[in-house]
């Protein structure tokens, strides 16, 4: 157990809706990253927030977005979902930003787009 | 552009035997290198690691080795162990920049060690 928890573990939707993932960072974390696990792109990452304040972009789509809140939380939120969004959508929390602490994954939400 | 490589996308041993799992990066800014191992329906689980300031980092079964002129890690596990079955993901992180501490990511290769 990585101490990163992810809700809900699966979702299953259809196209053009909207759909919140939530993750709650390791106690102490103030980094928050998010990932996307599709069959033919492997893990891209999307998004980072530290103590709130966004941090990075990655590959991550206008459609999608992202807030961490003051209890550290943070939440991906993707609207007007498509079939090509099927993927598993991991969080990660840090420390700190700087790089050389390893990050620890959640479980995952598998999402599916019908 | 794939920064992180692996290009053998999955390996299969005998237990007992030794996994050697490689990965290879074209950018030289990368100094910091962590494998991730990955069962299915669980989140990546944080393996070993190894800084651009050594060539070879070791804990247990797990020896990280670093080849920085030719851009290439590896990771071997001996003794191999039917537990070890997973995908491994070599990654490194963004040290600079507007994407610092981002992991970038290797396709994964699969391993499967049989008993």
């Amino acid at each position: 157990d990585s101490g990163v928890t992810q809700t809900p573990k699966h979702l299953i939707t259809a196209t053009g809706q909207r759909v919140t993932l939530r993750c709650s960072p390791r106690s102490g974390d103030l980094s928050v990253y998010w990932y996307q696990q599709s069959l033919d792109q492997g893990l891209q990452f999307l998004i980072q927030y530290y103590n709130g304040e966004e941090r990075a972009k990655g590959n991550i789509l206008e459609r999608f977005s992202a807030q961490q809140f003051p209890d550290l939380h943070s939440e991906l939120n993707l609207s007007s979902l498509e079939l090509g969004d099927s993927a598993l959508y991991f969080c990660a929390s840090s420390v700190d930003i700087p790089s050389y602490n390893e990050q620890f994954f959640g479980p995952g939400t598998r999402l599916t787009v019908l | 552009d794939q920064q992180v490589k692996q290009n053998s996308p999955s390996l299969s041993v005998q237990e007992g035997r030794i996994s050697i799992l490689n990965c290879d990066y074209t950018n030289s800014m990368f100094d910091y290198f962590l494998w991730y191992k990955k069962y299915p329906a669980e989140g990546p689980t944080f393996l070993i690691s190894i800084s651009s300031i050594k060539d070879k980092n070791e804990d247990g079964r797990f020896t990280v080795f670093l080849n920085k002129s030719a851009k290439h890690l590896s990771l071997h596990i001996v003794p191999s162990q039917p537990g070890d079955s997973a995908v491994y993901f070599c990654a490194a992180p963004q040290t600079g920049g507007t994407s610092y501490g981002k992991l970038t990511f290797g396709q994964g290769t699969i391993l499967t060690v049989h008993p």
